[in-house]
């Protein structure tokens, strides 16, 4: 199964944007890029996914680089609320895959007030 | 709407000892999946339930067991519980592939 590789930690000031790396080399065609985050002593909240083309919701954007070898989540402004664990998860479009999301460590977001 | 819900919020065994954890849903999802975190890791999918009546193993199911009870509910059951399933154990459920919703964990010693 493919992999991700995330930075351990980041910072970032409050208002401030915020990027979050993630490398995944080894991706196949049908592997959805996911994000999740988890707040402390919170169960993961889903923020984005996307496949080929970047995204955006209310939450956070999602640039995807043309190889798919990498991406990036873009939190425009971050706040307190956002200091959470970041994970770049993925995720298989089919077969006995169904569902199944592979958490790695994740990348620790501190912001700064 | 609650979401998804998990009882008990904490639980102390002994070793040896057995338990089950419960987990509901409100959201009329199809699949539900219990995952294990141990401290400073990712989360890791001990069984999953693709829809009502059909459940499978994830990544490490060894000492526990589930039981779809109906489309709401999906227990996971430790017959005899080790100190190495000390963790917090989350639930989850989903409609479609895409997201997962978690309740907020149940955080088990075994001592």
């Amino acid at each position: 199964d493919a992999k991700t590789t995330q930075p351990n930690s980041m910072e970032s000031n409050e208002e401030e944007p915020v990027h979050l790396p993630c490398n995944h080399s080894t991706i196949s065609g049908t592997d959805y890029i996911h994000w999740y985050r988890q707040l402390p002593s919170q169960g993961p909240e889903y923020v984005i996914h996307g496949l080929t083309s970047n995204v955006n919701n209310r939450m956070a954007s999602l640039a995807i680089a043309e190889d798919r070898k990498s991406s990036t989540l873009i939190l425009h402004r971050a706040t307190l609320r956002d200091a959470a664990v970041y994970y770049c998860i993925l995720r298989k479009s089919g077969g006995t895959s169904y569902g199944k999301l592979t958490f790695g460590q994740g990348t620790i977001l501190t912001v700064h007030p | 709407n609650a979401g998804v819900t998990q009882t008990p919020k904490f639980q102390v065994l002994k070793t040896g000892q057995s338990m089950t954890l419960q987990c509901a849903q409100d959201m009329n999802h199809n699949s539900m999946y219990w995952y294990r975190q141990d401290p400073g890791m990712g989360l890791r999918l001990i069984y999953y339930s693709a829809s009502e009546g059909t459940t499978d193993k994830g990544e490490v199911p060894n000492g526990y067991n589930v039981s779809r009870l109906n489309k709401r509910e999906f227990s996971l059951r430790l017959e005899s519980a080790a100190p190495s399933q000390t963790s917090v154990y989350f639930c989850a459920s989903s409609h479609t592939r895409w997201e997962q919703y978690f309740g907020p964990g149940t955080r088990l010693t075994v001592t």
